[in-house]
């Protein structure tokens, strides 16, 4: 089982429409969790991190942590075209302070 | 401008050559970190450096050195590079433990023939 594992994607929504990124991992322990967001080409960006169970808003963005079942997620609302990117979602474990592990990312793709 | 800067952006070499791609940041941070790209695998952490002499594996260290001397500069070296080391490589910093937000570099392609 990989440490921290996205959804296949690749995933592609209309434009207004709510994007749903999921991530599950596998250390029990793990204290802390980000999304990143990377553009073709560029390099990665944090859009959010979430370290208590429960949702975290900013903007257009939440996200949600569900530490019982080791699962992040990430919903985009009223997705927008410039949303399209792909979306890695990264884990601090408990162990090894400083270590960050990410998932394979998910691709996803907002048509107009 | 805060950066993290990177250099050489694209680099080609041969099997066995020596190399160093450097990475400096000017944000005075503590924390700093290599990660390597490949299609379908994410970011996978190579070395990462808490703070100046301090430096501890990643996921994926076999095949890399790396030195923290100076805040500022956390350069990684291929001693030996193999074509199985063709890979996006990124540089990130932050200003203390991961909980802060890491700002990476631009990337450095790597091919090795």
């Amino acid at each position: 089982q990989k440490e921290v594992e996205q959804n296949s994607g690749p995933l592609s929504v209309p434009e207004g429409a709510i994007a749903s990124l999921n991530c599950t991992y596998s250390d029990r322990g793990s204290q802390s969790f980000f999304w990143y967001r990377q553009y073709s080409g560029k390099s990665p960006e944090l859009i959010m991190f979430i370290y208590s169970n429960g949702d975290k808003e900013d903007g257009r963005f939440t996200a949600q942590l569900n530490k019982a079942s080791q699962y992040v997620s990430l919903l985009i609302r009223d997705s927008q075209p410039s949303d399209s990117a792909t979306y890695l979602c990264a884990v601090k474990g408990s162990t090894s302070y400083g270590k960050l592990t990410f998932g394979q990312g998910t691709i996803l793709t907002v048509h107009p | 401008e805060a950066q993290v800067t990177q250099n050489p952006r694209y680099l080609i070499t041969v099997t066995g050559k020596k190399l160093t791609v450097t990475c400096s940041q000017n944000m005075n941070h503590e924390y700093m970190s290599w990660y390597r790209q490949d299609p379908g695998l994410g970011l996978r952490q190579i070395y990462y450096s808490m703070n100046v002499e301090v430096t501890d594996k990643g996921d994926v260290p076999e095949g890399y050195k790396v030195s923290r001397k100076e805040k500022r500069n956390f350069p990684l070296i291929l001693e030996s590079p193999s074509p199985n080391q063709t890979s996006l490589y990124f540089c990130a910093s932050s200003r203390s433990e991961i909980s802060y937000e890491q700002y990476f570099g631009p990337g450095t392609r790597l091919t090795v023939t």
